[in-house]
């Protein structure tokens, strides 16, 4: 079972980009990385999937080197509104959530 | 498409009393997943769940909880004769299918308090 490690919190100020590095070293082949956000008092919500290389949505983008053992949730320009738990999972036959990085986006 | 819906919202019960939550999971999803979260920390798998079938219950308590998924209806998760522990925002999800990279959608939770 893949275990990932994320920082417990972090601080950014609007406007900012913010990157988010997730490390999975045990990550098995077919699986794969997932973002997920949470406000609070509500459930989490995708936010982006991965498997290799670059991954870029409207929301945000996942960068995931060759060996796979990170990855990276890049949000660009940061609002207020951005405030939440980001939680990086590795998405295999089943899914675990661990605690999570918590965002705090500061005027 | 209306996504995944939980019921009720907010729910309060004295200890001993039975709790019953649940969950709709989106149109055309026949896989169902709770989970449990206690204040300040990471959701925690509890049971998944296909039409009629229990597929995975390792994360949830062996004694006094039980979930079902029955061919017509809503996905329900009972907690019996709760204690203050099971305090907690418990989530459902769903997704369409299941394997390598399913997405799992969640709905709003349900607020359990125990008093």
């Amino acid at each position: 079972l893949a275990k990932t490690t994320q920082p417990i919190s972090m601080d950014s100020y609007e406007g900012q980009e913010v990157n988010i590095t997730c490390s999975h070293n045990n990550i098995a082949t077919n699986d794969y990385i997932t973002w997920y956000q949470q406000f609070p008092s509500q459930g989490p919500r995708f936010i982006i999937q991965g498997y290799k290389t670059k991954v870029t949505n409207e929301v945000a983008s996942l960068f995931i080197p060759a060996d796979r053992k990170s990855s990276t949730l890049s949000l660009p320009r940061v609002s207020l509104s951005d405030t939440a738990v980001y939680y990086c999972l590795v998405v295999g036959n089943d899914m675990r959530f661990g605690a999570g990085t918590r965002l705090t986006v500061k005027p | 498409n209306a996504g995944v819906m939980q019921n009720p919202r907010h729910l309060v019960r004295r200890r001993g009393q039975e709790a019953r939550l649940r969950c709709s999971p989106m149109k055309g999803h026949s896989h169902v997943y709770w989970y449990r979260q206690l204040p300040e920390e990471g959701l925690k798998f509890m049971v998944y769940l296909q039409k009629e079938n229990i597929i995975d219950e390792s994360g949830m308590p062996k004694e006094r909880f039980s979930a079902e998924f029955p061919k017509e209806g809503p996905s329900i998760l009972r907690i019996q004769q709760v204690v203050r522990g099971d305090s907690a925002a418990y989530f459902c999800a769903s997704s369409l299918t299941t394997g390598y990279g399913e997405t799992q959608y969640f709905g709003p939770g349900t607020r359990l308090l125990v008093l």
